[in-house]
């Protein structure tokens, strides 16, 4: 039980539609990222939030974006959805400072069809 | 830029037999070097680290991984597998400085068979 909750766990969308994704960090976790994990791949880094702003993007286009509130919990949002979306989407919460030291949720898993 | 490749994206061995996992990796700086372990449906388990301290890292359940910087590798070994070993792990790569992101390697499937 690493203390990083997300929800949905799972989630069905169609083509072309906008889906959010939440993540409530691990207490006194003041830094979020998030990976897509394909089906048959390694975790892929979309961005990541510290203190509220984004503070490094993988390669993904601007239809995914985000948010940091306040309480260190983030959303993920993902406009004009493609097929290719279809993944586990992964939240991981650190300290400041503390990279290395990831805890990861459960993951949602989106389905785009 | 950093990368790491598993070599071999399926691997099964007998219960009790060793277990090799492995994993090069790339980097132009000094490397932390991870290996998370996932279960079906589940998100990622931290097993060990290496953060520059000592090159052979002792994790959880039984696992350890030695960083070899000559042979640019971070193999992970069980002397003994168990069916709960069954799952995917993947190795990671990051630099040793701030909250730089996590880059995977695609995993191994682990299948331990009785």
């Amino acid at each position: 039980e690493t203390g990083v909750t997300q929800s949905p766990t799972h989630l069905i969308k169609t083509r072309g539609q906008q889906v959010t994704l939440r993540c409530s960090s691990q207490s006194g976790h003041n830094t979020v990222s998030w990976y897509q994990q394909a089906l048959g791949q390694g975790p892929q880094f979309i961005f990541q939030y510290y203190r509220e702003e984004e503070n490094g993007r993988g390669n993904f286009p601007p239809r995914f974006s985000g948010l940091q509130f306040p309480n260190y919990s983030s959303e993920l949002n993902v406009n004009a959805l493609e097929l290719d979306d279809s993944a586990l989407y992964l939240c991981a919460s650190s300290s400041e400072g503390q990279g290395e030291k990831l805890f990861f949720g459960s993951g949602t898993q989106l389905s785009v069809l | 830029a950093q990368s790491v490749t598993q070599l071999g994206s399926h691997v099964s061995v007998s219960e009790g037999a060793l277990v090799l996992l492995r994993c090069n990796y790339s980097s132009s700086v000094p490397p932390y070097l991870f290996w998370y372990v996932q279960y079906p449906n589940q998100g990622l388990q931290l097993l060990l680290k290496y953060t520059s301290a000592a090159t052979l890292v002792k994790g959880i359940n039984g696992f350890e991984a030695e960083f070899k910087k000559s042979e640019t590798s971070f193999h992970l070994t069980k002397p003994s597998a168990h069916m709960s070993d069954a799952a995917e792990y993947f190795c990671a790569v990051t630099r040793n400085s701030g909250n730089t992101p996590l880059v995977f390697g695609k995993g191994t499937r682990l299948s331990v068979i009785a």
